[in-house]
């Protein structure tokens, strides 16, 4: 399936260290997007890598993917207190009804002051 | 605040209640999603609307029936519910074509009683 293996599940930094996550998934996509979640909230999408890119940079973060290992990492930049949350991959197919989505099973990441 | 609302944010029902949830954006994006989320997991997807018609259904028992009236609106009725059917349920909206991100709700805890 398309879904993302997520590594490592949970993550413990201090503020103003960075913080990577990585992701592999096993079939065919065309683009791969990150979301972060806040206990109790919705998901919130972060940046999309299109399949024939390598590295996308938004703010603090940058998301690096990799087709031929099937695999992507996201990094975050100098983290702060309030990125603490889950973060999950999302390989993704479009399709002409929309994108379907498969989320990987996700990585706590705690940031502590 | 999410562009996507989704109400109510909390329901408690018994097994053989009627509910239904509801989610509505002003986005104009014309394809709906709904997902389940249980404690801990990433969000599993079960319905996709695109142009209000019914475009995935991921094999989801018939307890759960899925309704779009328009563009801006998206039901899931509620019906003879198990107790492991308690989770968040999240709605997502995005445009159907392309590589387009996902908007959230932030959900409606549902418990089964």
């Amino acid at each position: 399936s398309q879904q993302g293996e997520e590594d490592p599940q949970a993550l413990s930094i201090q503020e103003g260290e960075n913080a990577t996550m990585n992701c592999s998934y096993k079939t065919s996509i065309n683009n791969l997007q990150w979301y972060r979640q806040n206990s109790g909230r919705g998901l919130v999408h972060l940046i999309l890598i299109r399949s024939n890119e390598r590295e996308k940079h938004s703010g603090r973060l940058r998301v690096t993917l990799d087709t031929s290992k099937k695999s992507s990492s996201l990094l975050i930049t100098a983290s702060r207190a309030a990125d603490t949350a889950s973060y999950f991959c999302a390989p993704a197919l479009v399709e002409t009804s929309g994108s379907r989505l498969t989320f990987g099973e996700g990585t706590q990441l705690t940031v502590n002051p | 605040d999410t562009e996507v609302t989704q109400t109510p944010k909390h329901l408690v029902m018994g097994m053989t209640n009627k509910k239904s949830l509801k989610c509505e954006q002003h986005m104009g994006h014309r394809a709906m999603y709904w997902y389940k989320q249980k404690a801990k997991k990433p969000p599993e997807l079960m319905f996709v609307y695109s142009y209000e018609k019914l475009s995935i259904n991921e094999s989801v028992p018939s307890r759960f029936s899925p309704e779009c009236p328009n563009s801006s609106l998206l039901n899931l009725h509620l019906h003879a519910l198990q107790p492991e059917d308690s989770a968040l349920y999240l709605c997502a909206s995005s445009q159907p074509q392309g590589f387009q991100p996902q908007h959230f709700g932030d959900g409606t805890r549902l418990s089964i009683l």
